[in-house]
Protein backbone atom coordinates (compact mmCIF):
# COMPACT_ATOMS: atom_id res chain seq x y z
CA UNK A 1 0.00 0.00 0.00
CA UNK A 2 0.88 3.77 -0.59
CA UNK A 3 1.85 5.60 2.30
CA UNK A 4 2.43 9.82 2.18
CA UNK A 5 4.78 11.23 4.92
CA UNK A 6 4.72 14.66 6.39
CA UNK A 7 7.47 15.04 8.58
CA UNK A 8 6.22 18.29 9.62
CA UNK A 9 3.19 18.46 11.79
CA UNK A 10 3.47 22.51 12.12
CA UNK A 11 5.37 25.19 10.78
CA UNK A 12 6.05 28.89 10.41
CA UNK A 13 7.11 31.94 8.66
CA UNK A 14 7.31 35.93 8.49
CA UNK A 15 5.12 37.49 5.62
CA UNK A 16 7.05 37.83 2.28
CA UNK A 17 9.50 34.71 3.07
CA UNK A 18 9.70 31.93 1.50
CA UNK A 19 9.01 28.18 3.05
CA UNK A 20 9.41 24.96 1.88
CA UNK A 21 6.98 21.74 3.53
CA UNK A 22 8.09 18.54 2.99
CA UNK A 23 6.71 15.21 2.03
CA UNK A 24 7.72 11.18 1.06
CA UNK A 25 6.20 8.98 -0.43
CA UNK A 26 6.20 4.88 -0.60
CA UNK A 27 4.96 3.37 -3.90
CA UNK A 28 6.46 0.82 -6.26
CA UNK A 29 4.79 2.10 -8.65
CA UNK A 30 5.95 4.22 -11.63
CA UNK A 31 3.31 6.00 -12.82
CA UNK A 32 1.18 7.56 -10.52
CA UNK A 33 0.59 11.71 -9.48
CA UNK A 34 1.07 13.63 -6.54
CA UNK A 35 -0.25 16.73 -5.50
CA UNK A 36 -0.29 19.23 -2.61
CA UNK A 37 -3.60 20.21 -1.32
CA UNK A 38 -4.43 23.58 0.93
CA UNK A 39 -7.40 23.29 4.10
CA UNK A 40 -8.06 26.82 5.38
CA UNK A 41 -9.46 27.50 8.37
CA UNK A 42 -12.94 27.41 5.72
CA UNK A 43 -12.02 23.43 5.94
CA UNK A 44 -12.65 23.81 1.90
CA UNK A 45 -9.86 21.80 0.13
CA UNK A 46 -8.24 23.20 -2.25
CA UNK A 47 -5.66 22.29 -5.11
CA UNK A 48 -2.38 23.82 -4.87
CA UNK A 49 -0.31 22.20 -7.26
CA UNK A 50 -0.01 18.99 -9.03
CA UNK A 51 2.49 16.85 -10.48
CA UNK A 52 2.94 13.56 -12.80
CA UNK A 53 5.42 11.08 -11.78
CA UNK A 54 6.08 10.60 -15.54
CA UNK A 55 7.50 14.32 -16.22
CA UNK A 56 11.17 15.28 -15.09
CA UNK A 57 10.04 19.29 -14.86
CA UNK A 58 8.89 20.20 -11.40
CA UNK A 59 5.22 21.98 -11.23
CA UNK A 60 5.31 25.62 -10.84
CA UNK A 61 1.93 27.74 -10.38
CA UNK A 62 2.84 31.12 -9.54
CA UNK A 63 4.44 31.41 -6.09
CA UNK A 64 3.93 27.92 -5.39
CA UNK A 65 6.79 25.33 -6.65
CA UNK A 66 7.83 21.53 -6.07
CA UNK A 67 10.58 19.86 -5.82
CA UNK A 68 10.28 16.65 -7.60
CA UNK A 69 13.15 13.33 -6.52
CA UNK A 70 11.84 10.79 -8.07
CA UNK A 71 14.26 8.42 -7.35
CA UNK A 72 14.30 9.63 -3.86
CA UNK A 73 10.49 9.60 -3.33
CA UNK A 74 10.50 13.26 -2.41
CA UNK A 75 7.90 16.02 -3.05
CA UNK A 76 8.32 19.04 -1.50
CA UNK A 77 6.16 22.42 -1.79
CA UNK A 78 8.25 25.91 -1.79
CA UNK A 79 6.15 28.66 -0.98
CA UNK A 80 7.53 32.11 -2.67
CA UNK A 81 6.67 35.50 -1.19
CA UNK A 82 4.51 33.80 1.72
CA UNK A 83 1.40 36.37 2.44
CA UNK A 84 -1.02 36.08 5.26
CA UNK A 85 -3.77 34.12 3.48
CA UNK A 86 -1.60 31.26 3.05
CA UNK A 87 -1.90 30.50 6.28
CA UNK A 88 -3.81 26.86 6.48
CA UNK A 89 -3.28 23.11 6.47
CA UNK A 90 -0.95 21.94 3.68
CA UNK A 91 -1.64 17.81 2.50
CA UNK A 92 0.85 16.11 0.57
CA UNK A 93 -1.24 13.42 -1.58
CA UNK A 94 -0.28 10.39 -4.20
CA UNK A 95 -2.37 8.61 -6.38
CA UNK A 96 -1.57 5.69 -8.41
CA UNK A 97 -2.87 5.70 -11.95
CA UNK A 98 -5.61 2.64 -12.03
CA UNK A 99 -7.83 3.14 -15.10
CA UNK A 100 -10.41 4.80 -13.77
CA UNK A 101 -10.08 3.51 -10.24
CA UNK A 102 -7.52 5.99 -8.91
CA UNK A 103 -7.78 7.10 -5.09
CA UNK A 104 -6.21 9.79 -2.93
CA UNK A 105 -3.81 9.12 -0.14
CA UNK A 106 -3.06 11.89 2.22
CA UNK A 107 -0.27 12.52 4.64
CA UNK A 108 -0.81 14.01 8.02
CA UNK A 109 -0.46 17.73 6.88
CA UNK A 110 1.53 20.65 7.82
CA UNK A 111 -0.02 23.49 9.83
CA UNK A 112 1.70 26.55 8.10
CA UNK A 113 1.10 29.85 10.18
CA UNK A 114 2.32 32.69 8.25
CA UNK A 115 3.30 35.94 10.52
CA UNK A 116 3.22 39.97 9.82
CA UNK B 1 -16.32 26.22 -12.55
CA UNK B 2 -16.33 22.49 -11.05
CA UNK B 3 -18.36 23.54 -7.94
CA UNK B 4 -19.30 20.72 -5.60
CA UNK B 5 -21.85 21.61 -2.78
CA UNK B 6 -21.94 19.91 0.05
CA UNK B 7 -25.14 20.42 2.55
CA UNK B 8 -25.28 20.38 5.55
CA UNK B 9 -22.11 22.38 6.54
CA UNK B 10 -23.02 21.88 10.03
CA UNK B 11 -25.23 18.96 11.76
CA UNK B 12 -26.22 18.06 15.21
CA UNK B 13 -28.45 14.74 15.69
CA UNK B 14 -29.13 12.65 18.97
CA UNK B 15 -27.42 9.33 19.56
CA UNK B 16 -29.30 6.86 17.21
CA UNK B 17 -31.15 8.77 14.77
CA UNK B 18 -30.13 8.82 11.28
CA UNK B 19 -28.61 11.94 9.46
CA UNK B 20 -28.19 12.75 5.37
CA UNK B 21 -25.43 14.65 4.18
CA UNK B 22 -26.19 15.93 0.31
CA UNK B 23 -23.03 16.46 -2.06
CA UNK B 24 -23.86 18.04 -5.48
CA UNK B 25 -21.65 18.42 -8.61
CA UNK B 26 -23.45 22.14 -9.60
CA UNK B 27 -22.02 22.97 -13.15
CA UNK B 28 -20.57 19.76 -14.04
CA UNK B 29 -21.58 15.69 -14.30
CA UNK B 30 -19.58 13.48 -11.42
CA UNK B 31 -19.87 10.47 -12.65
CA UNK B 32 -17.23 9.22 -9.54
CA UNK B 33 -17.72 10.84 -6.10
CA UNK B 34 -15.82 10.11 -2.96
CA UNK B 35 -16.36 10.12 0.80
CA UNK B 36 -13.72 11.25 3.30
CA UNK B 37 -14.27 11.73 7.17
CA UNK B 38 -11.60 13.95 8.94
CA UNK B 39 -10.91 13.74 12.76
CA UNK B 40 -9.87 16.89 14.21
CA UNK B 41 -6.60 18.11 13.46
CA UNK B 42 -6.16 14.43 11.27
CA UNK B 43 -5.75 13.66 7.44
CA UNK B 44 -8.69 12.91 5.01
CA UNK B 45 -8.94 9.15 5.27
CA UNK B 46 -11.15 7.89 2.17
CA UNK B 47 -14.19 6.33 3.51
CA UNK B 48 -15.87 5.00 -0.31
CA UNK B 49 -16.38 5.51 -3.76
CA UNK B 50 -19.54 5.86 -5.83
CA UNK B 51 -19.75 5.48 -9.61
CA UNK B 52 -23.30 6.79 -10.68
CA UNK B 53 -26.03 4.42 -11.11
CA UNK B 54 -23.63 1.45 -9.33
CA UNK B 55 -23.35 0.56 -5.44
CA UNK B 56 -20.52 2.30 -3.91
CA UNK B 57 -17.65 0.74 -3.01
CA UNK B 58 -16.01 0.79 0.66
CA UNK B 59 -13.05 0.99 2.07
CA UNK B 60 -11.64 -1.48 4.36
CA UNK B 61 -12.59 -1.15 8.15
CA UNK B 62 -15.57 1.62 6.92
CA UNK B 63 -19.12 -0.38 7.71
CA UNK B 64 -20.97 -0.58 4.49
CA UNK B 65 -24.79 -0.62 6.96
CA UNK B 66 -24.05 1.96 8.84
CA UNK B 67 -22.49 4.87 6.01
CA UNK B 68 -24.95 4.16 3.38
CA UNK B 69 -24.44 6.19 0.11
CA UNK B 70 -26.26 6.44 -2.74
CA UNK B 71 -25.23 7.62 -6.43
CA UNK B 72 -28.66 8.45 -8.25
CA UNK B 73 -27.86 10.56 -10.43
CA UNK B 74 -24.85 12.28 -11.94
CA UNK B 75 -25.12 15.13 -9.83
CA UNK B 76 -25.49 13.83 -6.52
CA UNK B 77 -24.52 11.12 -3.86
CA UNK B 78 -25.61 11.16 -0.30
CA UNK B 79 -24.22 9.73 2.74
CA UNK B 80 -26.59 9.21 5.34
CA UNK B 81 -25.20 7.94 8.55
CA UNK B 82 -27.21 5.32 9.76
CA UNK B 83 -28.20 5.09 14.18
CA UNK B 84 -25.82 7.62 15.11
CA UNK B 85 -23.50 7.63 18.01
CA UNK B 86 -21.29 9.87 19.56
CA UNK B 87 -18.05 8.58 17.61
CA UNK B 88 -19.28 8.92 14.60
CA UNK B 89 -18.87 12.70 15.06
CA UNK B 90 -16.71 14.13 12.54
CA UNK B 91 -16.19 16.39 9.36
CA UNK B 92 -17.24 14.47 6.36
CA UNK B 93 -16.03 16.42 3.26
CA UNK B 94 -17.40 14.71 -0.49
CA UNK B 95 -15.46 15.16 -3.80
CA UNK B 96 -16.13 14.47 -7.58
CA UNK B 97 -14.80 13.83 -10.65
CA UNK B 98 -15.64 13.70 -14.07
CA UNK B 99 -15.28 11.51 -17.02
CA UNK B 100 -12.23 12.75 -18.14
CA UNK B 101 -10.71 14.10 -14.82
CA UNK B 102 -7.78 11.99 -13.62
CA UNK B 103 -8.63 12.54 -9.80
CA UNK B 104 -11.11 13.98 -7.84
CA UNK B 105 -9.83 17.38 -7.50
CA UNK B 106 -13.10 19.24 -6.70
CA UNK B 107 -14.59 19.02 -2.95
CA UNK B 108 -17.00 19.90 -1.06
CA UNK B 109 -16.99 22.55 1.35
CA UNK B 110 -17.67 19.52 4.02
CA UNK B 111 -20.22 18.90 7.07
CA UNK B 112 -19.41 19.03 10.60
CA UNK B 113 -21.45 15.91 11.96
CA UNK B 114 -22.05 15.84 16.15
CA UNK B 115 -23.60 13.85 17.64
CA UNK B 116 -24.93 13.76 20.98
Amino acid sequence: AQTVTQSQPEMSVQEAETVTLSCTYDTSESNYYLFWYKQPPSRQMILVIRQEAYKQQNATENRFSVNFQKAAKSFSLKISDSQLGDTAMYFCAFAQIQGGSEKLVFGKGTKLTVNP
Amino acid sequence: GAVVSQHPSWVICKSGTSVKIECRSLDFQATTMFWYRQFPKQSLMLMATSNEGSKATYEQGVEKDKFLINHASLTLSTLTVTSAHPEDSSFYICSARTYSDILPLHFGNGTRLTVT
